[in-house]
């Protein structure tokens, strides 16, 4: 099945502890993105990658790192999480960048992150 | 910075149209528009997309204006299950390497 697929679904940790959310798709697809969701807020982008070895920022990037060492895998890093990291995580991949290209995103389910 | 403005909520009666709109109006000249939806404890979910004719699928319709700068998705019955948070996105930009932006969305509240 195609699918985007996040971990973990739920992350409680505490301030300044490193922690990695995974993101993993099986559609060969180039592009992937990393969003949050707080209440508000809507949607807002953290960084994307348009193939592998290529990431830029979004409109969020502050206390994120991410990597694209290989086309289906786009980790999300946290170096030292603080409380107002605290969110809804989506994954999203597609075949190429979506709007240019014509193609819809595909999202994971998501990570709920708390950071205490 | 392309932006899209919606209105925050809107609600319609159980198998009658709804019309969401969205306006962009620094939209450019060769992006395309695409909604989406989330509904509640997922992820968003794609609906549907257009460029400059009005588009039609099996889950709705978009109608976008002459001039691009607005669009509106047309959900023609609506269904307890199309309650859901309704998101206008579109390019930020027209270069290769810039993010996507979403709007803000529109929580559409359906009654039996």
């Amino acid at each position: 099945e195609a699918q985007v697929t996040q971990n973990p679904r739920y992350l409680i940790t505490v301030t300044g502890k490193k922690l990695t959310v995974t993101c993993s798709q099986n559609m060969n697809h180039e592009y992937m993105s990393w969003y949050r969701q707080d209440p508000g807020l809507g949607l807002r982008q953290i960084y994307y990658s348009m193939n592998v070895e290529v990431t830029d920022k979004g409109d969020v990037p502050e206390g994120y790192k991410v990597s694209r060492k290989e086309k289906r895998n786009f980790p999300l890093i946290l170096e030292s999480p603080s409380p107002n990291q605290t969110s809804l995580y989506f994954c999203a991949s597609s075949p190429r960048d979506s709007l240019r290209a014509n193609s819809p995103l595909h999202f994971g389910n998501g990570t709920r992150l708390t950071v205490t | 910075d392309a932006k899209t403005t919606q209105p925050n909520s809107m609600e319609s009666n159980e198998e009658e149209p709804v019309h969401l709109p969205c306006n962009h109006s620094t939209i450019s000249g060769t992006d395309y528009i695409h909604w989406y939806r989330q509904l509640p404890s997922q992820g968003p979910e794609y609906v549907i997309h257009g460029l400059t004719s009005n588009v039609n699928n099996r889950m709705a319709s978009l109608a976008i204006a002459e001039d691009r700068k607005s669009s509106t998705l047309i959900l023609h019955r609506a269904t307890l299950r199309d309650a859901a948070v309704y998101y206008c996105i579109l390019r930020d930009g027209n270069s290769g390497n810039t993010p996507l932006v979403f709007g803000k969305g529109t929580r559409l509240s359906v009654i039996a």
